[in-house]
């Protein structure tokens, strides 16, 4: 399949437990905070958004959290399974006058373990 | 099916040899975009159109070109490649320009030698 990145930190996790993967973020004018998920050889697939107001929101086995006094976005998977390995990346959404001002991290690679 | 398809998947091609990668999208989105992808640098922005005939540089624009003719198409043009352009290529446009959700292609390795 396709490599997304070299070098790409890599959490391991067994098969059921919970994941949290981190992010730093860099821009404390962003609205919105995005997680993506990027599975070899694909485009990277939407998973779920969290608007600068909030500190979490939680979607089906999935929670993002949000700390702006640290500037730190995560994304929890709870009961984590093999069909979540992949690159899961953050992205931070600006609204500009003229648009929006997307900003994508560079990954961490999710393996899940049987 | 919604989805947003690129075209092709793998080219391998020659210096200055032209090329183009097209992308279509059948959601009837207005905003389009094209990324770069590269080992250690995330996701970078070539260009991006958020209409037909509205076309804007992003981050990297330097060696392509764009065009948006039809609402649902985008394609992405390469005048003279070089060895730098190697890369994996993404298509996407927008499903909610205010939270930044996009739907992506699948991406085209292109390697160019």
């Amino acid at each position: 399949g396709e490599s997304v990145g070299l070098h790409l930190p890599t959490l391991s996790v067994q098969e059921g437990d919970n994941s949290i993967i981190n992010c730093a973020y860099s821009n404390s004018a962003s609205d919105y905070f995005i997680w993506y998920k990027q599975e070899s050889g694909k485009g990277p697939q939407f998973i779920i958004d969290i608007r600068s107001n909030m500190d979490k929101r939680q979607g089906q086995r999935v929670t993002v959290l949000l700390n702006k006094t640290v500037k730190h976005l995560s994304l929890q998977i709870a009961a984590t399974q093999p069909g979540d390995s992949a690159v899961y990346f953050c992205a931070e959404n600006e609204l500009t006058g003229g648009g929006n001002k997307l900003t994508f991290g560079t990954g961490t690679q999710l393996k899940v373990e049987l | 099916e919604a989805q947003v398809t690129q075209n092709p998947r793998y080219l391998i091609t020659v210096t200055g040899k032209k090329l183009t990668v097209t992308c279509s999208q059948n959601m009837n989105h207005e905003y389009m975009s094209w990324y770069r992808q590269d080992p250690g640098l995330g996701l970078r922005q070539i260009y991006y159109s958020m209409n037909v005939e509205v076309t804007d540089k992003g981050d990297v624009p330097e060696g392509y070109k764009v065009s948006r003719k039809e609402k649902r198409n985008f394609p992405l043009i390469l005048e003279s490649p070089s060895p730098n352009q190697t890369s994996l290529y993404f298509c996407a446009s927008y499903g909610r320009l205010t939270t930044g959700e996009l739907f992506f292609g699948e991406g085209s390795r292109l390697t160019v030698l």
